[in-house]
């Protein structure tokens, strides 16, 4: 299976504080994608990065990949209270392929 | 900015009974996708639509699962006769690249 699995499972910080989500594949990919749902609520889509790609940065998030590991990870700078939500990684093998989604992150920013 | 829309958001059926959910992907779209969500458990594919065809199916997408592009912007996921292991977050998809963007979701609880 090339399922992604996130840890931690539950992460609580402050408000302001750094947040690292991170998440391991078992097979080779074309592209990691960061998804965010809150609660009951649909997945929003934060950030794509490519097999070829080692960090991308998108305002106040930055991934990181690392195919040799089979990990990325998910940083949110400056968490803000709005951030709270599941953090979830998601694979694909091909272009247009299917998406495999881990078991997530639940985020939890304390004001 | 385009979204997917989904409807309804909530349904309420039951057991034995056929639904029907709707889905709009984003008009330029040319790749549609259904994923599920159980309560609590990871989102799950079902089922990817190109060219007006079936391009992968999941162990879940069985026979009492169908899906159709009546016109050139709905596309619906019928379930025949639903079970209560159906109960879940419907999400539908559309991508023209890498990137898929999510409906909101349609909540389906089988009584």
């Amino acid at each position: 299976s090339q399922q992604g699995e996130e840890d931690p499972q539950a992460l609580s910080i402050q408000e302001g504080e750094n947040a690292t989500m991170n998440c391991s594949y078992k097979t080779s990919i074309n592209n990691l994608q960061w998804y965010r749902q809150n609660s009951g609520r649909g997945l929003v889509h934060l950030i794509l990065i490519r097999s070829n790609e080692r960090e991308k940065h998108s305002g106040r998030l930055r991934v990181t990949l690392d195919t040799s590991k089979k990990s990325s990870s998910l940083l949110i700078t400056a968490s803000r209270a709005a951030d709270t939500a599941s953090y979830f990684c998601a694979t694909d093998m091909n272009r247009d392929d299917k998406i495999i989604f881990g078991k997530g992150t639940r985020l939890h920013i304390l004001p | 900015e385009p979204e997917v829309t989904q409807t309804p958001s909530h349904q309420v059926t039951q057991m034995g009974q056929e639904v029907i959910l709707r889905c709009v992907p984003i008009s330029n779209h040319l790749y549609f996708y259904w994923y599920r969500q159980i309560l609590g458990q990871k989102v799950e594919f079902l089922v990817s639509f190109y060219n007006n065809e079936i391009s992968e199916k999941s162990e879940i997408f069985d026979d009492q699962f169908s899906v159709e592009r009546p016109d050139g912007s709905n596309f619906t996921l019928k379930i025949r006769s639903t079970k209560l292991e159906d109960s879940a977050m419907y999400f539908c998809a559309s991508s023209v690249a890498e990137t898929q963007y999510f409906g909101p979701g349609t909540r389906l609880l089988v009584l």
